[in-house]
């Protein structure tokens, strides 16, 4: 069965800083996605991961996939406010009763303060 | 493209009442997801469904949920008869799954904020 679980599950940080959300998981899987949601928000698409060594940038964040180790990681550099919210790995995989479907981590709540 | 669109936003009835959901897919995609989040349990899946067939219902969570899709470009999900337990914000999403020629990326919709009293 695919698990996938994010650490830290929160983070609070100073403006400026950088930092690291890690996503670990269980089975193979060459898709992961990033998503963010802002409090009372819906999710919203950050990243597509679709292959080993795969790395995507947006402003601020950038995220990689190490389909070797099973692990995605994204990187938050020179944290600004605007950034605070909840962030969710999902990957791609077989759960246990055989189906295809994206299995959540619990997600990241970051706190970025001035 | 307008996103996923659900209805209501809104919603607050009391225990006993029948609650139904609504959603339209992004036009084109051919999959689409009900989950349901609360601070408890975090995001779930209830049912998904593919080509409108409905494919893992493995989350519902008891016979008194129920989902439909009759047609590629409309869904709901019925709660008959609600509880205050079911109160949770309800999400609907979708997707061009890779057979399609799509990324499975999901699409969410706003979500429906569910209060049952």
């Amino acid at each position: 069965e695919l698990k996938v679980e994010q650490n830290p599950l929160f983070l609070s940080m100073q403006e400026g800083k950088n930092y690291t959300i890690y996503c670990n998981y269980s089975t193979t899987s060459d898709r992961l996605y990033w998503y963010r949601q802002d409090p009372g928000k819906s999710l919203e698409s950050l990243f597509v991961l679709l292959s080993n060594g795969a790395v995507k940038q947006e402003g601020r964040l950038m995220a990689s996939l190490d389909t070797k180790a099973r692990l995605s990681t994204l990187h938050i550099t020179a944290a600004v406010h605007d950034l605070s919210a909840t962030y969710f790995c999902a990957v791609d995989g077989i759960d246990h009763q055989g189906a295809q479907k994206l299995v959540f981590g619990q997600g990241t709540r970051l706190t970025i303060n001035p | 493209d307008a996103g996923v669109i659900q209805s209501p936003r809104h919603e607050v009835t009391e225990m006993g009442q029948e609650v139904t959901l609504r959603c339209k897919p992004i036009s084109g995609h051919n999959s689409l997801f009900w989950y349901r989040q609360t601070m408890m349990r975090g995001l779930e899946l209830l049912i998904y469904f593919n080509n409108n067939v409905p494919i893992d219902d493995s989350g519902m969570p008891e016979d008194r949920f129920s989902a439909k899709m009759p047609n590629a470009s409309f869904s709901t999900l019925k709660i008959q008869p609600s509880e205050p337990r079911d109160s949770a914000v309800y999400f609907c999403a979708s997707s061009l799954d890779p057979l399609a020629g799509g990324l499975n990326e999901q699409f969410f919709g706003p979500g429906t904020r569910l209060t049952v009293l």
